[in-house]
């Protein structure tokens, strides 16, 4: 079956505790991106990255580090995570059409609150 | 101010009518997505309009594009009550060298049964 996998799906942790959030997909898609979701202000992009090994910045990447060592993974690391970065994290992927960027396929969701 | 924005921010209809939610955007874009969520799930992707297309159907979805006033609108026809979700617009554009999918915040619709 087509899809993205977010692993854990709720995390709760303290502030500076260094976390990593997996996201895999297996639909061979060259661009995948990070997004939060915080109430009253949408879905905002952190990072995101076009192909292996080439990824940069969203809107909101302060906090945040990503990597792409292999197509599939795109994980989401937070070096030292602080109160206003409990949010509610999706990672997306997709095919390209040149520079388009296709239909996005979601992940789940991972639920992260930060104490 | 936001790439896109939907109007209404939130929209309560009766089972069976129609719901239009509407999408304006700032920039000049390659495509238009539109997408729902169910409460606290992951997007799931309705309709992509490319920038040189005007209407596109699928199933009760109507989506149109008019890229002179960078807009397009969501039409949904009979609604049921499995409709009641947030929908987003998100559009692709290259915006300062970066190639973005930006999502507008989305608007709540409820459909009463």
């Amino acid at each position: 079956e087509a899809q993205v996998t977010q692993n854990p799906r709720y995390l709760i942790t303290v502030t500076g505790k260094k976390l990593t959030v997996t996201c895999s997909q297996n639909m061979n898609h060259e661009y995948m991106s990070w997004y939060r979701q915080d109430p009253g202000l949408g879905l905002r992009q952190i990072y995101y990255s076009m192909n292996v090994e080439v990824t940069d910045k969203g809107d909101v990447p302060e906090g945040y580090k990503v990597s792409r060592k292999e197509k599939r993974n795109f994980p989401l690391i937070l070096e030292s995570p602080s109160p206003n970065q409990t949010s509610l994290y999706f990672c997306a992927s997709s095919p390209r059409l040149g520079w388009q960027v296709e239909t996005q396929y979601f992940g789940p969701g991972t639920r992260l609150l930060v104490l | 101010s936001q790439q896109g924005e939907e109007d209404p921010q939130a929209l309560s209809i009766q089972e069976g009518e129609n719901a239009t939610m509407n999408c304006s955007y700032k920039t000049s874009i390659n495509n238009l997505q539109w997408y729902r969520q169910n409460s606290g799930r992951g997007l799931v992707h309705l309709i992509l309009i490319r920038s040189n297309e005007r209407e596109k159907h699928s199933g009760r979805l109507r989506v149109t594009l008019d890229t002179s006033k960078k807009s397009s609108s969501l039409l949904i026809t009979a609604s049921r009550a499995a409709d009641t979700a947030s929908y987003f617009c998100a559009t692709d554009a290259r915006i300062q060298g970066a190639q973005k999918l930006v999502f507008g915040q989305g608007t709540r619709l409820t459909i009463n049964p």
